[in-house]
């Protein structure tokens, strides 16, 4: 099985920085099969990232995902009060077909 | 738009069997797309339980495969969740989803069912 490692646990920023989530894989993947989401308190979460660097219907651009193999990362570049939440990277594995997801990152204000 | 809401028992008792439902709008479980469950324990991350294609084939979680079954009612556009022998580490939020245009990432979500297991 694949395991999803996300680094950091917790981020703690100020409105208007810039974030960067880590989301690292135990064993190389296919960078269609990665995706972030974001969930808020009581909420179901929102997929934001797909393929590892697309951005779902409705996202802002002040999202973006990369990276390829084992590394991804997804960037919010100016951060807006509503972005403080917690972050979840996800991936699809073919042996078995299965979605595995991360731990999770708490973006906090700072 | 595609709207999912999932229905079902707030309380079971230990070693019952868990059934919801998922009602959907906006898309037809018949036609195309993967459908899932996933649940989320309170204060913790996201488990994908398992998933159903239009055409019925299923695929499970390997920690949950014995006790799970999802399975589709065409008839009433909606799909469900069973979970036998439940326990209190299967208290959680249970959410169905369904996959996105491209596949491997789930685009739509239900609200989410707290399901809680006590005597």
């Amino acid at each position: 099985e694949n395991v999803l490692t996300q680094s950091p646990g917790t981020l703690s920023l100020s409105p208007g920085e810039r974030a960067t989530l880590s989301c690292r894989a135990s064993q190389s993947v296919n960078s269609d099969y990665l995706a972030w989401y974001q969930q808020k308190p009581g909420q179901a979460p929102r997929l934001l990232i797909y393929g590892a660097s697309n951005r779902a219907t409705d996202i802002p651009d002040r999202f973006s995902g990369g990276g390829s193999a084992t590394d991804f990362t997804l960037t919010i570049s100016r951060l807006e009060p509503e972005d403080f939440a917690v972050y979840y990277c996800q991936l699809y594995g073919s042996s078995p077909p299965m979605y595995t997801f991360g731990r999770g990152t708490k973006l906090e204000i700072k | 738009q595609v709207q999912l809401q999932e229905s079902g028992p707030g309380l079971v008792k230990p070693s019952d069997t868990l059934s919801l439902t998922c009602a959907v709008s906006g898309a037809s479980v018949s036609r195309d797309k993967w459908w899932s469950w996933v649940r989320q324990s309170p204060g913790k991350g996201l488990e994908w339980i398992g998933e159903i294609c239009h055409c019925g084939i299923t695929n499970y979680n390997p920690s949950l495969k014995s006790r799970v079954t999802i399975s589709l009612d065409k008839s009433k556009n909606q799909f469900s969740l069973r979970l036998t022998s439940m326990t209190a580490a299967d208290t959680a939020t249970y959410y169905c989803t369904r996959d996105g245009d491209r596949g491997y990432s789930l685009a739509f979500w239900g609200q989410g069912t707290l399901v809680t297991v006590s005597s």
